[in-house]
């Protein structure tokens, strides 16, 4: 089955600073790799997706980059703000529409 | 539109007692998921269901773990006996039929077997 490895599993930032957590994953079938952030208490929350077609994807101030042969993909978000720390998951996909979700990446941003 | 409701919110019980949890997901979604996200972790598979047939469930463990979607709607989960090792977030989600479907995640129940 799909194994998927995110590293750092902490992140500590300043506002504004940039952030950058990467993925590996396992099978070379996966082609759907979401995003989420999970807030305390709270749900994991869909921020951006990436399907295989397509190497980079943007959405404001969040950008997703995937590269298929070597396995991996990132979330990169740039002007960081106190209210982006959550926690951050990377998830592919395996079978019909299984997702195998990584361990996660506490982010903090400092004000 | 309304988001996945999950009942209760916090629930406490003894190892060996039984427990249920309840999901209803976002109106018109056919798919269906029970995740388990120990603390720590990432959220991980149990059950996934397409309308009321189950589609995949290889991490489900059976021998203590069951759950249903009667009608292709709503959904239990059920655990029976409580393990230590059962203590988590159960997280129910759901998406429209189809592939590569954004999953919306309910806000789970967190789970302390004592």
């Amino acid at each position: 089955g799909e194994n998927v490895e995110q590293h750092p599993s902490t992140l500590s930032v300043q506002e504004g600073d940039s952030a950058v957590i990467k993925c590996t994953y396992s099978d070379s079938a996966s082609n759907y790799f979401p995003w989420y952030k999970q807030e305390l208490g709270k749900g994991p929350q869909l921020i951006i997706d990436i399907r295989s077609n397509v190497g980079e994807k943007k959405d404001q101030r969040i950008a997703v980059t995937l590269n298929k042969t070597a396995k991996h993909f990132s979330l990169h978000i740039t002007e960081t703000q106190p209210e982006d720390s959550a926690v951050y998951f990377c998830a592919a996909n395996s079978g019909y529409s299984t997702l195998t979700f990584g361990k996660g990446t506490m982010l903090l941003v400092s004000p | 539109e309304a988001g996945v409701a999950q009942s209760p919110r916090y629930k406490i019980i003894e190892k060996r007692q039984s427990v249920a949890f309840w999901c209803n997901p976002i109106s018109g979604h056919a798919t269906l998921y029970w995740y388990q996200q120990i603390l720590g972790q990432g959220p991980k598979l149990l059950i996934q269901f397409q309308n009321n047939g189950v589609v995949d469930d290889s991490q489900l463990p059976k021998d203590r773990f069951s759950a249903e979607r009667l009608k292709g709607v709503d959904s239990t989960l059920k655990i029976q006996p409580a393990k230590l090792e059962d203590s988590a977030v159960y997280l129910c989600a759901s998406s429209r039929q189809g592939i590569q479907e954004t999953q919306y995640f309910g806000p789970g129940t967190r789970l302390l077997v004592l």
